[in-house]
């Protein structure tokens, strides 16, 4: 398997630009988990999906943030308008099971920077 | 490509033992090695290593960094039920535009 995939590796954009950035799952996996990391705030997690429905989006810092999955194999996190604070790494990770001590397996992340 | 190999990937021990995870990697340059506790949704940091041979400790966890050798490994003494948990080391390329790199994490259960 590939691992979680995701795209682009590095994103810059102006103030007031909309971001999307992509994920796909590890196949056969049903969580999957968009967290951001900072050197400021260290790693959160924003929303996860179970079955391609959000569980819990607590952690989404804003209206200006969106997810969605449409399906088993694709998720997107959508920031818009971007502010420089949004300039982090945007890890997603998937897990065959949403217990705990189940592994989550990170993609490469996103580096995200916002002029 | 960098890589990051935890081992092992799962292990079970008794309230009272000694555990000893190990991290070991690839990167073409290296700034930093953090590991990090999952119980829940979220990983919760635990140690931030860049220098070798200095040990990191937090109450019964210690960590160390072996820059040469690549590798780290993370120390839990008298484990309790409630160190139940995924560890997780990442990797933090000297890289302008290199993204941390997570290993798959170490599952561990301690049982009463």
């Amino acid at each position: 398997d590939a691992g979680v995939i995701q795209s682009p590796r590095h994103e810059v954009t102006e103030m007031g630009q909309e971001v999307t950035l992509r994920c796909k799952p590890i196949s056969g996996h049903d969580y999957l988990f968009w967290y951001r990391q900072t050197m400021m705030r260290g790693l959160e997690l924003l929303i996860y999906f179970n079955n391609n429905v959000p569980i819990d989006d607590s952690g989404m810092p804003e209206d200006r943030f969106s997810a969605k999955m449409p399906n088993a194999s694709f998720s997107t996190l959508k920031i818009q308008p971007s502010e420089p604070r949004d300039s982090a790494v945007y890890f997603c990770a998937s897990s065959s099971n949403g217990e705990i001590q189940e592994t989550q397996y990170f993609g490469p992340g996103t580096r995200l920077l916002v002029l | 490509e960098d890589k990051v190999v935890q081992s092992p990937l799962s292990l079970v021990v008794h309230e009272g033992d000694t555990v000893t995870l190990n991290c070991s990697y690839e990167v073409t340059n290296f700034r930093s090695l953090l590991w990090y506790k999952q119980e829940k949704k979220a990983p919760t940091f635990l140690f931030m290593l860049t220098s070798s041979g200095i040990e990191k400790k937090s109450g019964r966890l210690s960590s160390i960094l072996d820059k040469k050798e690549l590798f780290s490994i993370l120390n839990i003494t008298a484990t309790q039920t409630g160190d139940s948990a995924v560890y997780l080391c990442a990797v933090e390329p000297d890289n302008y535009g290199q993204n941390f790199v997570f290993g798959p994490g170490t599952r561990l259960s301690v049982l009463p």
